[in-house]
């Protein structure tokens, strides 16, 4: 079974819309980091979160990650069509020597 | 000046072939990954090198073979190539091995993919 489900999968919305990608995790959360990926090109980190109820935020970009430490969210706000892309979440979820878990991604399209 | 760059960017080939994609970073970087991304987008970790020393080694079939020459490069080799290895391979690295906890030591840099055919 997938230890990160995102939701949605994809998601089209309308140029200066807002929209929010959440990332669940099954296990406790030690660090939560968000990458961008373009279509041909590879993933661009954004953000990363490690403590419970921390926020970040860069330009209209901003992530959460609950109190609880299972679950994430990406917020866009007003979105471009330069935020179209695939957001994709990584997990570490396991305080030892682990490499990153990636989510299956959100397909972001922004339309005009 | 490309951080992580892979070569090629994309390979067709004939199963049963054999191939190589190869990896180099210059950003000073000690750990380096090979991820795997097949067709429904999931990206799944297959291995990681720390200063060319093997650390994680998911589990991939033996005809994946990683070569780590210097903590700069890290290339991988596909031998008897099949249908199912088709994907895009993504480089990545890290300034430091994964840790956990609190390090932020999985913020990892990323090359643009290589996206392998198998006919």
């Amino acid at each position: 079974s997938q230890e990160l489900e995102q939701s949605p999968q994809s998601l089209i919305v309308q140029e200066g819309k807002n929209l929010t990608i959440n990332c669940t995790s099954s296990k406790t959360l030690y660090g939560l980091y968000w990458y961008k990926q373009k279509y041909g090109e590879g993933l661009i980190f954004l953000m990363m979160l490690q403590k419970g109820g921390e926020e970040k935020s860069h330009e209209k970009i901003t992530a959460k990650l609950d109190e609880k430490k299972q679950q994430s969210s990406l917020h866009i706000t007003a979105s471009q069509p330069s935020h179209a892309g695939i957001y994709l979440c990584g997990a570490d979820l396991n305080s030892g020597n682990t490499p990153l878990v990636f989510g299956k991604g959100t397909r972001l399209s922004v339309i005009a | 000046d490309t951080a992580v760059s892979q070569t090629p960017k994309y390979l067709v080939t004939q199963m049963g072939n054999d191939k190589s994609i190869k990896c180099e970073q210059n950003l000073g970087h000690d750990t380096m990954y090979w991820y795997k991304q097949d067709s429904k987008k999931f990206l799944k970790i297959m291995f990681s090198y720390n200063n060319k020393e093997l650390i994680i080694n998911e589990t991939v079939p033996n005809r994946f073979s990683p070569k780590s020459p210097d903590k700069a490069h890290l290339n991988l080799h596909i031998n008897s190539l099949e249908l199912g290895d088709s994907a895009v391979y993504f480089c990545a690295s890290s300034q430091d091995p994964p840790t956990g906890g609190f390090t932020g030591a999985n913020v990892l840099t990323f090359g643009a993919g290589s996206r392998l055919t198998v006919l």
